[in-house]
């Protein structure tokens, strides 16, 4: 089955300290990849997505991502984190329509 | 456009209980899924449809049944709830556009549901 790997489950930066949040999946096709945020007490919402071309994607709030096909990844990068940054963040696979696999998240928290 | 809407936000349901979750888009998606979230473990699909008519099962569907009758709306029911169907629920539905990157997920605000 396919599975997506989070390495970290919570991770405390201080503001305008860089972020890095690994995403490994196991699939050898296809795959769309996506990050989703969740704010406190908010639903997910799309932070960015790869899905073919430049393996260097820009999403919103000055988050990218890099997919690596070669190491089954896609991590989530910022080089300048604010306090408005906490939350928690989803890796998702989609290998098909309609069904996305999710990593079981990484709640970051960012210090003022 | 509403989006993804959900009703309710929030259920305390006992044990043996049924119930239905409410999801309703107005974005003229074809897919529409459930999830459920708990704690440390992201979220894992229940049931999905690609289209009015046509469900299938996800990865935890024990307990839960869906229905597609027509492209707007995807209820969840509880057959006979159990503790262990404590969770935050999210509905999402997604749309097929190749030219731009398929299956990004809309998701909804989410039914927190409680078991006693």
């Amino acid at each position: 089955a396919q599975s997506v790997s989070q390495h970290n489950h919570h991770v405390i930066l201080s503001e305008a300290a860089s972020l890095e949040l690994g995403c490994n999946y196991s699939y050898g096709g296809t795959v769309n990849l996506f990050w989703y945020v969740q704010y406190p007490g908010q639903h997910l919402q799309l932070l960015l997505k790869y899905f073919s071309g430049d393996p260097l994607v820009k999403g919103i709030k000055g988050f990218e991502a890099e997919f690596i096909k070669s190491k089954f990844s896609f991590n989530l990068r910022k080089p300048s984190v604010q306090w408005s940054d906490t939350a928690e963040y989803f890796c998702a696979v989609t290998f098909n329509a309609g069904k996305s696999t999710f990593g079981d998240g990484t709640t970051l928290t960012v210090k003022p | 456009n509403a989006g993804v809407t959900q009703t309710p936000k929030f259920q305390v349901l006992k044990t043996g209980q049924s119930m239905t979750l409410q999801c309703a888009q107005d974005m003229n998606h074809e897919y529409m899924s459930w999830y459920r979230q708990d704690p440390g473990m992201g979220l894992r699909l229940i049931h999905y449809s690609v289209g009015a008519g046509i469900t299938d099962q996800g990865e935890v569907p024990n307990g839960y049944n869906v229905s597609r009758s027509t492209t707007e709306d995807f209820p969840l029911r509880l057959l006979s709830a159990a503790p262990s169907q404590t969770s935050v629920y999210f509905c999402a539905s997604s749309y097929d556009d190749p030219g731009q990157g398929a299956w990004e997920q809309y998701f909804g605000p989410g039914t927190r549901l409680t078991v006693t």
